[in-house]
């Protein structure tokens, strides 16, 4: 059975500071790997995803992420925060049969003034 | 594009009423995934259809819930009875199942109930 960890319910972080948001998963076959964004009252909007090839993934709004099989992680970065970027964020992985997601519990990105 | 379009966004009932939540899927999508999101358990799905055929209920929570997909472009879910511990915000998803993107899961904006 596959499973996604995210360590971390919620950061607080200044504007203009880097970011990462942390997220592990276990699966015994290859998986794809996804984040999504939460807005207040909103629905989930795909910032990035992996499916193969290069493990640096570049998503909208100046996130990336890194595919780290070894380590079975996919953590989210964004070099310089802005405080629009508050949100929840989930990180959710994917069996390639079937693309049902599983996700995270979700990480609290709060960036303050 | 208009995206997954969800009715109604709010909903508010009362305990034992029967409670529908619609979903219209992005037009050419094929495949429609409903969601649960709560506090307590985070984002769970509850089933999902392929070509308007369910293909997994493992999730539906209990035999109050059901959920039908007539045609392409239009799914319910139902509760009925209706309890208060159904309170939580109600996701849509599409995605296509042959062309780009067909890993890709689009989001409606959710319906939220709330059960008095």
């Amino acid at each position: 059975a596959q499973s996604v960890t995210q360590l971390d319910s919620q950061v607080p972080v200044f504007e203009e500071a880097p970011v990462e948001l942390r997220c592990n998963y276990s699966s015994s076959v290859s998986v794809y790997l996804f984040w999504y964004v939460q807005y207040p009252n909103q629905g989930l909007q795909l910032l990035l995803k992996y499916l193969s090839g290069s493990t640096l993934v570049k998503g909208i709004n100046g996130f990336e992420a890194e595919f780290n099989k070894s380590q079975t992680s996919f953590h989210l970065r964004k070099p310089s925060v802005h405080i629009s970027d508050t949100a929840e964020y989930f990180c959710a992985v994917s069996d390639p049969g079937t693309y049902k997601y599983i996700f995270g519990t979700g990480t609290r990105l709060k960036v303050l003034a | 594009d208009a995206g997954v379009i969800q009715s109604p966004r709010h909903e508010v009932t009362e305990m034992g009423q029967e409670v529908t939540l619609r979903c219209k899927p992005i037009s050419g999508h094929n495949s429609l995934f409903w969601y649960r999101q709560t506090m307590m358990r985070g984002l769970e799905l509850l089933i999902y259809f392929n070509n308007n055929v369910p293909i997994d209920d493992s999730g539906m929570p209990e035999d109050r819930f059901s959920a039908k997909m007539p045609n392409a472009s239009f799914s319910t879910l139902k509760i009925q009875p209706s309890e208060p511990r159904d309170s939580a915000v109600y996701f849509c998803a599409s995605r296509s199942l042959a062309g780009a993107s067909t890993d890709t899961q689009y989001f409606g904006p959710g319906t939220r109930l709330t059960v008095l």
